[in-house]
């Protein structure tokens, strides 16, 4: 059964800092991971979607980075803003399943 | 603007009541989810439809009903609510495997 574990629960940051938060995963045969952000009574934004033949995906300030040998994904947030506050939460899809495993999600403070 | 929608945003039940849960999707998408959001547990997966005119449980399915009306709606039932079924609701779509997960901005549930 693949589960997902996101470490660690909360993060609190200056502003300008560069930050990497992490997904473990037990089963290493997925078919791609995604990265959401969540905002406080909000639904989930999509934000990166890395297939399982790719290494990373970029978006703006965003890096996302997958080693499926190793179970981990990162996503790395370069010069971060206090707008960056929200939960990220890590998920999975695997081959042959409808279902997305999520992880219990990062919680990230970007102090001003 | 494109995307999934839900209604209601906000939702109060009584113990035995009965309600649907509305989501539509305008992008041409195959595949219809529903996940209810609680603390501590995640996201979890009640029912899905892979393609019109199919349903298929997920991993918390018990209390709950769904119809894919057609290939743009997918409702959710409760027959008699229970406090137990307090929790967010998220309604996803998908294209195909390969691409990623687009989620509505949730249905907030109390049943008291």
């Amino acid at each position: 059964k693949q589960e997902v574990t996101q470490i660690p629960a909360a993060l609190s940051v200056p502003e300008g800092e560069n930050l990497v938060l992490n997904c473990s995963f037990t089963d290493s045969a997925i078919y791609n991971l995604q990265w959401f952000r969540q905002d406080p009574g909000k639904g989930l934004t999509s934000l990166l979607l890395i297939q399982s033949s790719q290494r990373e995906q970029t978006s703006g300030r965003l890096n996302a980075s997958l080693d499926k040998s190793s179970g981990r994904s990162t996503l790395y947030i370069a010069a971060s803003q206090p707008g960056d506050s929200a939960t990220y939460l890590c998920a999975i899809t695997q081959g042959g399943s409808e279902k997305l495993v999520f992880g219990k999600g990062t919680k990230l403070t970007v102090n001003p | 603007n494109a995307g999934v929608t839900q209604t209601p945003k906000f939702q109060v039940l009584k113990t035995g009541q009965s309600m649907t849960l509305q989501c539509a999707q305008d992008m041409n998408h195959n595949s219809m989810y529903w996940y209810r959001q609680d603390p501590g547990m995640g996201l979890r997966l009640i029912y899905y439809s892979a393609s019109e005119g199919t349903t298929d449980k997920g991993e918390v399915p018990n209390g709950y009903n769904v119809s894919r009306l057609n290939k743009r709606e997918f409702s959710l039932r409760l027959e008699s609510a229970a406090p137990s079924q307090t929790s967010v609701y998220f309604c996803a779509s998908r294209n195909r495997a390969l691409y990623g997960y687009t989620f509505g901005s949730g249905t907030r549930l109390t049943v008291v």
